[in-house]
């Protein structure tokens, strides 16, 4: 069975400087990896993925993460964060099948504080 | 192009009740899953469901629990004899298919509440 560990429950990040969230992941074989955003009394919006190729995704408002496979990590990235990247950050995976991404496994969540 | 559409927002119940979650998703999609997100953890897969077919439900509770997308109408998620337990945010997510460049849809979720 697949699970993603997400270490920090609360990232706070000074504004203009640059952020990481953590994601670890366990998956029988390879992975497809994704992130995604959620925003106070709103669904779960897509970031971006990792399905093969080159192991930094580039994702919407900035949002970039590494698929480092020997570590089984995917961390989120952005050089330099805003106010309105405040949020709660969430990472999943699925194991590749033929059923694509069905049945995503997410981690519990970590939720990025901007300080102005 | 509207969202995924998930309603009520909010939903209470006294235990013993019926609650019925309601999702529509994204035009033109066919696939529609269901999760359920208790406090303070992530999300937990339920089931999955194209028109008219559960395809994989073995994320449901074998009990009181019930899901549905018929070929005409919105994806329904039927909980019987509701219990506190059951209190959780359910998002509905839907997608266009099944393929490795596929990403899912999220409703703004139904909360669900247990007194």
């Amino acid at each position: 069975a697949q699970s993603v560990a997400q270490p920090e429950d609360q990232v706070n990040v000074a504004e203009g400087n640059p952020l990481t969230v953590k994601c670890t992941y366990s998956v029988s074989g390879n992975p497809y990896l994704f992130w995604y955003v959620q925003y106070p009394n709103r669904g779960l919006q897509f970031l971006l993925k990792y399905i093969t190729g080159d192991n930094l995704v580039k994702g919407s408002y900035g949002f970039e993460a590494e698929f480092n496979k020997s570590q089984t990590s995917f961390h989120l990235k952005k050089p330099s964060a805003l106010v309105s990247d405040s949020a709660l950050y969430f990472c999943a995976v699925s194991p590749i099948s033929n059923f694509g991404n069905e049945k995503l496994t997410f981690g519990t969540g970590t939720r990025l504080t901007i300080i102005p | 192009n509207a969202g995924v559409m998930q309603n009520p927002r909010h939903l209470v119940r006294r235990r013993g009740q019926e609650a019925r979650l309601r999702c529509s998703p994204m035009k033109g999609h066919s696939h529609v899953y269901w999760y359920r997100q208790l406090p303070e953890e992530g999300l937990k897969f339920m089931v999955y469901l194209q028109k008219e077919n559960i395809i994989d439900e073995s994320g449901m509770p074998k009990e009181r629990f019930s899901a549905e997308f018929p070929k005409e109408g919105p994806s329904i998620l039927r909980i019987q004899q509701v219990v506190r337990g059951d209190s959780a945010a359910y998002f509905c997510a839907s997608s266009i298919g099944t393929a490795s460049n596929e990403k899912l849809f999220f409703g703004s979720g139904t909360q669900l509440s247990v007194l």
